[in-house]
């Protein structure tokens, strides 16, 4: 049963930064690529970054390339976003997702999600 | 990017009747590899969004058999056969056949 649970959320200024993290359990987390994605408040979903299993490729979404760094550590089974220059649009419920292969752009698990909220 | 369109935005379904959520895509979802990279989530209340259909029309797995899927191209719809109390929240579909983008989602109530 694919489990993951998101950690790191809270409220931050504007322009600093925040990191978040993912602990993975329940299915061999090294095979499968992985995501994030957001839910701002009264929007829509909208993804935000994923990496390959191995680790060796990684794609933004515009809105958030050259701030945000996705990474993992398949030894830890933990996957990891790193937010910088945050703004108020940043605002969002984030979920990890767990992608449907090794180098899918589609998923089939979430976790529960982490709020962050910037603000002053 | 790829722009998904969604309608209705909202729906509300008196128990036991049939819905239907149509989208559309801003070109083509057909991959060279032959598949079709369009997947339909939902989010309950309260909750993560969890997997309906990948491809068009196969559920995931525990997914009911009133939830089906449809189309090609770049038309798409996911008919609930039979709308149940627990089927309320905010149904989404997405394309994977470039970076993941989502429609603006499509809320169903209960009557």
């Amino acid at each position: 049963q694919v489990q993951l649970v998101e950690s790191g959320g809270g409220v931050v200024q504007p322009g600093k930064s925040l990191g978040l993290s993912c602990a993975a359990s329940g299915f061999s987390f090294s095979a499968y690529s992985m995501h994030w994605v957001r839910l701002a408040p009264g929007k829509g979903l909208e993804w935000v970054a994923l990496i390959s299993f191995d680790g060796t490729n990684e794609h933004y979404a515009d809105s958030v390339e050259g701030r945000f760094t996705i990474s993992r550590d398949n030894s830890k089974n933990t996957l990891y976003l790193q937010m910088s220059s945050l703004t108020i649009e940043d605002t969002a419920v984030y979920y990890c997702a767990k992608g449907t292969g090794r180098n899918s752009w589609a998923f089939d698990g979430w976790g529960q999600g982490s709020l962050v909220t910037v603000s002053s | 990017d790829i722009v998904m369109t969604q309608t209705p935005l909202s729906l509300s379904v008196t128990p036991g009747q049939p819905a239907s959520i149509s989208c559309n895509s801003s070109q083509s979802l057909l991959h060279s590899d032959g598949r079709t990279y369009l997947f339909w989530y939902l989010q309950k209340p309260g909750q993560p969004p969890q997997p309906l259909i990948y491809q068009i029309s196969n559920r995931f797995s525990g997914v009911p058999d009133r939830f089906s899927g449809s189309g090609s191209g770049t038309d798409f719809t996911l008919k609930i056969s039979r709308v149940e109390s627990d089927d309320v929240g905010i149904y989404y579909c997405m394309q994977s056949k470039q970076l993941p983008t989502f429609g603006q989602g499509t809320k169903v109530e209960i009557k």
